[in-house]
């Protein structure tokens, strides 16, 4: 079955960067878009961007752009998600989310999604 | 931006009623919205997507409907397993969700 398995939690200090990893199995990881989407504590859901695992294009939300990278390790199945310059309101849930359709057929509906990632930011 | 509002907040049910959520955008989608189910502690769940249309395995029970600017979300009869938070997403520019519907136990 398809399924997408992050890293763990993280611990930053503000200024810091973070890179999560998204490990996807059960399908052709080069087949399918790869989105990444926040969750601040008991709020709600914020997309990031996604990137393309088979040509590695990208396309960023406007408010990350310069501060977020996404990357992806075609020979391991793993999409990444760098945020740099963090800062206190950067802490939150990070999930990977699947594209439902195939890179040809792409929709931006987002099924699966990965277990989420905590990233705390803190002094 | 298009702004995506979720109406009510929460909504206070028993099992076995109707739940009804109400999605309005900012401007026109024709039909590009989805809805997710997330519980406390999960990753968000797709429950439909281009408004009607069940994701695999969904049941039954859940329903979309609407286009343009207003959307609905009806849950014909709440199962336990139902009591979680809802979100609604658009695609038509950039993507962006709304800000949740909460379905609790009354």
């Amino acid at each position: 079955q398809v399924q997408l398995v992050q890293s763990g939690a993280e611990v930053k200090k503000p200024g810091a960067s973070v890179k999560v990893s998204c490990k996807a199995s059960g399908y052709t990881f080069t087949g399918y878009y790869m989105h990444w989407v926040r969750q601040a504590p008991g709020q709600g859901l914020e997309w990031m961007g996604w990137i393309n695992p088979n040509s590695g294009g990208t396309n960023y939300a406007q408010k990350f752009k310069g501060r977020v990278t996404m990357a992806r390790d075609t020979s391991i199945s793993t999409a990444y998600m760098a945020l740099s310059g963090l800062r206190s309101d950067d802490t939150a849930v990070y999930f990977c989310a699947r594209d439902l359709g195939d890179t040809l057929t792409t929709t931006a509906w987002l099924d699966p999604w990965g277990q989420g990632t905590l990233v705390t930011v803190s002094s | 931006e298009i702004v995506l509002t979720q109406s009510p907040a929460t909504l206070s049910l028993s099992p076995g009623e109707r739940a009804t959520l109400s999605c309005r955008a900012s401007q026109s989608l024709s039909s590009n919205l989805a809805w997710y189910q997330q519980k406390p502690g999960q990753a968000p769940r797709l429950l439909l997507y281009d408004a009607s249309n069940r994701a695999t395995g969904i049941p039954a029970r859940f329903s979309g409907s609407g286009s343009g600017t207003d959307f609905t979300l009806t849950i014909s009869s709440l199962e336990p397993e139902d009591f979680a938070v809802y979100y609604c997403q658009q695609r038509s520019n950039w993507l962006t969700f709304g800000g949740g519907t909460k379905v609790e136990i009354k």
